[in-house]
């Protein structure tokens, strides 16, 4: 079975300061990598993906990742937060099997 | 068009009443899920429909009722919810593939009274 960890519940960070949230995964065959962002009372926009090719992908708003095979994991980057960072920030996995599951989620508080 | 519509927004609806959310893409993806996601916690999978059929049942209660009509729309039937049935709804679709990702509604906010 496939399981996320995100070791981090909240990570409070000043405004223009750099930030990592930690995704770590474990499965048995391959798997497809994402990041998505909730905003309060919002659905999920996905921030990045892995998919194959290149370890480091960039995605929208700055973010970027990189999917490290070894050490089963799938950390995510950005080096100057703003104010509207702030958000509940998923990593999830997906299988060939179609199924998406979501790591507990790490709440990203950027103070002023 | 990326977007996946769903509706209501918001519902309020008593123990015994039966009633049903709705959710729409035209991005032709013939995946199609429901996530049930509480506050403070991650959107967990209910049921997930591929080429219009069944795929995956998470061992939902049968108070919850899915139904995909055609490759555009999934539906979800609620009966006789119970309150800790109040939460988000999610509905996301994609590719049949692995290899892509699922893009997300807005969800329905269900209060159970």
């Amino acid at each position: 079975a496939q399981s996320v960890t995100q070791l981090d519940s909240q990570v409070p960070v000043f405004e223009e300061a750099p930030v990592e949230l930690r995704c770590n995964y474990s499965s048995s065959v391959s798997v497809y990598l994402f990041w998505y962002v909730q905003y309060p009372n919002q659905g999920l926009q996905l921030l990045l993906k892995y998919l194959s090719g290149s370890t480091l992908v960039k995605g929208i708003n700055g973010f970027e990742a990189e999917f490290n095979k070894s050490q089963t994991s799938f950390h995510l980057r950005k080096p100057s937060v703003h104010i509207s960072d702030t958000a509940e920030y998923f990593c999830a996995v997906k299988t060939s099997y179609d199924k998406v599951i979501f790591g507990p989620g790490t709440s990203l508080s950027v103070i002023p | 068009d990326t977007e996946v519509t769903q509706t209501p927004k918001h519902l309020v609806m008593g123990m015994t009443n039966k009633k049903s959310l709705k959710c729409e893409q035209h991005m032709g993806h013939r995946a199609m899920y429901w996530y049930k996601q509480k506050a403070k916690k991650p959107p967990e999978l209910m049921f997930v429909y591929s080429y219009e059929k069944l795929s995956i049942n998470e061992s939902v209660p049968s108070r919850f009722s899915p139904e995909c009509p055609n490759s555009s729309l999934l539906n979800l039937h609620l009966h006789a919810l119970q309150p800790e049935d109040s939460a988000l709804y999610l509905c996301a679709s994609s590719q049949v593939t692995g290899n892509t990702e699922a893009f997300f509604g807005q969800g329905t906010r269900l209060t159970v009274v």
